[in-house]
């Protein structure tokens, strides 16, 4: 039982260039979220699934588009990278549906450096 | 909006020592979830300890313990008997209960040391 996994670990872009970081979770989770995590500032959420087939915008969604293939995968693009889009990336996931007492599991993170 | 504030960036403790991280919180909502993170050098993010807003009674998980004053909107944690193990950043983190995704706010950290 994997919990939350992402790939790839760590990448290096171009300016301009484009990529998508994967995300899967094998809890049966209904709910999926990507973070970032900057320097002093603690993560902060990009976007996030409430549930398959759904998709909001959290607190710093610009720059990137998501999409929830299916209940365990949640991916996150960016278009075109820019240096201020270096971060550790990090997915998580939580049961949600209503469950009260839910709590958010996270992958290992993904570190992205765009030059 | 809410706000999560972690006042003290970093703190050190001697091992087998008890230590205190504090955090303090913004929030108009009633039913609310607090949570304590920590995230060692391989940067997982490793759930601590959770607290419910309606419960009175603080949260407790081996050596780890909360002080959650919901009027003052503080909740620190203690770590006692602290070891090697516990030097990490801590996060602490909150929700409302909104009925579906539980999207969390989170402070900027404190980074433990432990020391010999």
């Amino acid at each position: 039982n994997a919990g939350v996994t992402q790939t790839p670990k760590f990448q290096v872009l171009k300016t301009g260039q484009s990529m998508t970081l994967q995300c899967a979770q094998d809890m049966n989770h209904n709910s999926m979220y990507w973070y970032r995590q900057d320097p002093g500032m603690g993560l902060r959420l990009i976007y996030y699934s409430a549930s398959e087939g759904t998709t909001d915008k959290g607190e710093v969604p610009n720059g990137y588009n998501v999409s929830r293939l299916n209940k365990r995968e949640f991916s996150l693009r960016l278009e075109s990278a820019a240096p201020s889009q270096t971060s550790v990336y990090f997915c998580a996931a939580s049961a949600g549906g209503g469950v009260v007492e839910e709590t958010q599991y996270f992958g290992p993170g993904t570190r992205l450096l765009v030059l | 909006a809410q706000t999560v504030t972690q006042s003290q960036p970093e703190m050190s403790v001697q091992e087998a020592e008890t230590v205190t991280l504090s955090c303090t919180y913004d929030t108009s909502e009633s039913d609310y979830y607090l949570f304590w993170y920590k995230q060692p050098p391989s940067r997982q993010m490793i759930l601590v300890i959770r607290q419910e807003a309606y419960k009175q009674q603080n949260a407790t998980e081996n050596r780890f313990s909360v002080n959650f004053q919901k009027a003052a909107k503080s909740f620190s944690l203690k770590i006692s008997d602290s070891q090697l193990g516990d030097a990490a950043m801590y996060f602490c983190a909150y929700r409302v209960n909104t009925g579906t995704a539980s999207k969390l706010t989170f402070g900027t950290g404190t980074r433990l040391q432990v020391t010999l």
